[in-house]
């Protein structure tokens, strides 16, 4: 079963810095079936990326993710007071099992 | 509006069984791939079933394989989780998700329902 590690545990960044979020997978990740959740308190997760690169419906440019294989980044160029959250990232598809990073918490220093 | 809306959770001793309901409504229910995600609160996501499209394809969790039984009713637009031997490791907020069309992600989430398992 692929396990997939997200770093740093806890990024803490100000309004306006450049957040940098790392997920790596123990198995390759077929066809990049990567995706980013965001979680705030007391909300259901929210998706931000699919297929490693693609900004799901209504999310700000300013989100973008990359990477293919084992190792991808989400990244938020310039952070916005409501993007201070739990940040998830996920293997999914048609694969036997999907898995779920433990997450990185983004918080404002 | 595109909604998930989850019911049935609840207090259950541990062994015990429930069964949770997801209502969707705002899309068409058949044409979508469907799953449940759990969290314990301030834990992280756990995925544990999915059903595809028609209801004939299911897949879970090394977890719950045995116990739990998903499964959907395309015509009441409605997906099911029956939970059974429940043990205190169960408790946790349970998520109905829907799957994007064409892999494009777990794209419509419901609120949440809580299940707690305890004597």
């Amino acid at each position: 079963e692929s396990v997939l590690t997200q770093s740093p545990g806890t990024l803490s960044l100000s309004p306006g810095e450049r957040a940098t979020l790392s997920c790596r997978a123990s198995q390759s990740i077929l066809i990049n079936y990567l995706a980013w959740y965001q979680q705030k308190p007391g909300q259901s997760p929210r998706l931000l990326i699919y297929a490693a690169s693609s900004r799901a419906t209504g999310v700000p440019d300013r989100f973008s993710g990359s990477g293919s294989g084992t190792d991808f980044t989400l990244t938020i160029s310039r952070l916005e007071p409501e993007d201070f959250a739990i940040y998830y990232c996920q293997r999914y598809g048609n694969s036997p099992h999907i898995t779920f990073g433990q997450g990185t918490r983004l918080e404002i220093k | 509006e595109e909604q998930l809306v989850e019911s049935g959770g609840g207090l259950v001793q541990p062994g015990g069984s429930l069964r949770l309901s997801c209502a969707a409504s705002g899309f068409t229910f058949s044409n979508h791939w469907m799953h449940w995600v759990r969290q314990v609160p301030g834990k992280g996501l756990v995925w544990v079933s999915r059903i595809e499209s028609v209801g004939t394809t299911t897949t879970y969790a090394d977890s719950v394989k045995g116990r739990f039984t998903i499964s959907r009713d395309n015509a009441k637009n409605t997906l099911y989780l029956q939970m059974s031997s429940l043990r205190a490791e169960d408790t946790a907020v349970y998520y109905c998700v829907r799957e994007a069309r064409f892999a494009y992600g777990m794209d419509v989430w419901g609120p949440g329902t809580t299940v707690t398992v305890s004597s």
